[in-house]
């Protein structure tokens, strides 16, 4: 049974304008987020975390919310530009260092 | 260089053969986790080190098998190969200083034919 959903297996978004990427989680132990950003014939790479004990994180283009009452935390990018176009994991951590991944959302910025 | 390199990239084997998926790191990283991704499914754990004398199982560890043969070298085998064992195989490492984030291979693809 899959922990951490991602419900939207892709996205299309004009360039320049904001993507905003949806994620759910079931297990209340979870505390730590992190989303991973992962180009083709390539591992995924880190892109941003959150802790449990905030709201928001913000990176650059990229900011984390997470709602712990909806178990729910979405990913904004602003403005998106063309090499952010890739396939965007969400994972999610109960403190004991292993992750649970959801299945990705394929994100297609178009010129 | 990469941080993390996996070898083969690549590999198409039969039904009931042995193979050997290899990763090493320069990271320095005491941990080390092997995943395999399937369309749709995202990133399931197969197995996981926390140091050379440390071995765990994850969510999916049956039909296959791992050795850590020193902090900068974990191999997955997979004892007798089927079909469903086809995917995309991804080493990662993490720092015990941030142990949430994990560092990740480039990958492995798997056909078992």
């Amino acid at each position: 049974d899959q922990q951490v959903k991602q419900n939207s297996p892709s996205l299309s978004v004009q360039e320049g304008r904001i993507s905003i990427l949806n994620c759910d989680y079931t297990n209340s132990m979870f505390d730590y987020f992190l989303w991973y950003k992962k180009y083709p014939a390539e591992g995924p790479t880190f892109l941003i975390s959150i802790s449990s004990i905030k709201d928001k994180n913000e990176d650059g283009r990229f900011t984390v919310f997470l709602n712990k009452s909806a178990k729910h935390l979405s990913l904004h990018i602003v403005p998106s530009q063309p090499g952010d176009s890739a396939v965007y994991f969400c994972a999610a951590s109960s403190n004991d260092y292993k992750l649970s991944f959801g299945a990705g959302t394929t994100v297609t910025v178009r010129a | 260089d990469a941080d993390v390199t996996q070898t083969p990239r690549n590999r198409i084997t039969k039904t009931g053969k042995r193979i050997m998926l290899e990763c090493s790191q320069t990271k320095g990283h005491d941990r080390m986790y092997w995943y395999r991704q399937d369309p749709g499914l995202g990133l399931q754990l197969i197995y996981y080190s926390f140091d050379v004398k440390d071995i765990n199982k994850g969510e999916i560890s049956d039909g296959y098998s791992v050795s850590r043969q020193a902090q900068a070298k974990f191999s997955l085998s997979l004892e007798s190969a089927i079909p469903n064992q086809t995917a995309l195989y991804f080493c990662a490492t993490s720092d015990p200083t941030d142990q949430e984030t994990q560092y990740f291979g480039p990958g492995t693809r798997l056909l078992v034919l």
